[in-house]
C-alpha cells in the first residue's frame, strides 16, 4: 500500500455545485500533486504543492483551486461545476520538490460524476 | 509544445511473444522520461525512469534522442504484464513529479 489516501471514493453532484477532494500523502511526503483523469484529455497535471506552498500549476481551469495545510494534506476544490468536469482526480505525494527526484505514490483517486 | 505520444490503444500478444510498447514525445530541452504501470484494480505506480538505466520486472526502455521515443520492451510477455502502461515526460516547472502522460495503452497478454 502506497499510503496514500484519497476521499471520498465517489462523488455525485449536479452541475453548479462546488466540492472538496480530499489527499493525505504518504507520512513523510512533502509535495502533494493533483491530476485529472478523464476519457478525451487522458491524465493531465493540475497543480503541485510542497510544504504548504504552491510549486507548479498545469492545466487547471480558473474555477478550481488547491490548498495544502500545515498538516500536509491536501483538499482540492472544484466550483461552478459543468458536465465535462466528470473524470477521476488523482493525487500524488513524494518526498522530493522543485530538485531531486523521488517517485509518484499514487492515490486510488475520487470519481467525480456530474449531472 | 511538450506532448507524450502512444499510438496504440491496445496492444494483444501471446504469453511468451517479444512486447514493445511505443512511446513518442516533444520537447525543447532535456527530457526526463518515466514509465508508470496500472495492474488491474491496483493504483498507478512507476514502472521505469530512463534515467535509472535499469530493467524492472523484464521491461527496459531506451531514450532516442534522435527520434524522440522511449520505447517500452520486454522480449518474453508474461499474463501478469496485463495492464496499463502510461509514458510520462516530466515537465512544468522542472519538479519531476509535474508530468506529462501518455493516453496510455492496455496490454494484453494472452495464454
Amino acid at each position: 500500500d502506497s499510503g496514500v489516501t484519497q476521499t471520498p471514493k465517489h462523488l455525485i453532484t449536479a452541475t453548479g455545485q462546488r466540492v472538496t477532494l480530499r489527499c493525505s500523502p504518504r507520512s513523510g511526503d512533502l509535495s502533494v500533486y493533483w491530476y485529472q483523469q478523464s476519457l478525451d484529455q487522458g491524465l493531465q497535471f493540475l497543480i503541485h504543492y510542497y510544504n504548504g506552498e504552491e510549486r507548479a500549476k498545469g492545466n487547471i481551469l480558473e474555477r478550481f483551486s488547491a490548498q495544502q495545510f500545515p498538516d500536509l494534506h491536501s483538499e482540492l476544490n472544484l466550483s461552478s461545476l459543468e458536465l465535462g468536469d466528470s473524470a477521476l482526480y488523482f493525487c500524488a505525494s513524494s518526498v522530493a520538490g522543485d530538485s531531486g527526484y523521488s517517485p509518484l505514490h499514487f492515490g486510488n483517486g475520487t470519481r467525480l460524476t456530474v449531472t | 509544445a511538450q506532448r507524450v505520444t502512444q499510438p496504440e490503444k491496445l496492444l494483444s500478444v501471446f504469453k511468451g511473444a517479444p512486447v514493445e510498447l511505443k512511446c513518442n514525445y516533444s520537447y525543447s530541452g532535456s527530457p526526463e522520461l518515466f514509465w508508470y504501470v496500472q495492474y488491474s484494480r491496483q493504483r498507478l505506480q512507476l514502472l521505469l525512469r530512463h534515467i535509472s538505466r535499469e530493467s524492472i520486472k523484464g521491461f527496459t526502455a531506451d531514450l532516442n534522442k534522435g527520434e524522440t521515443s522511449f520505447h517500452l520492451k520486454k522480449p518474453f510477455a508474461q499474463e501478469e504484464d496485463s495492464a496499463m502502461y502510461y509514458c510520462a515526460l516530466s515537465g512544468y516547472g522542472g519538479s519531476q513529479g509535474n508530468l506529462i502522460f501518455g493516453k496510455g495503452t492496455k496490454l494484453s497478454v494472452k495464454p
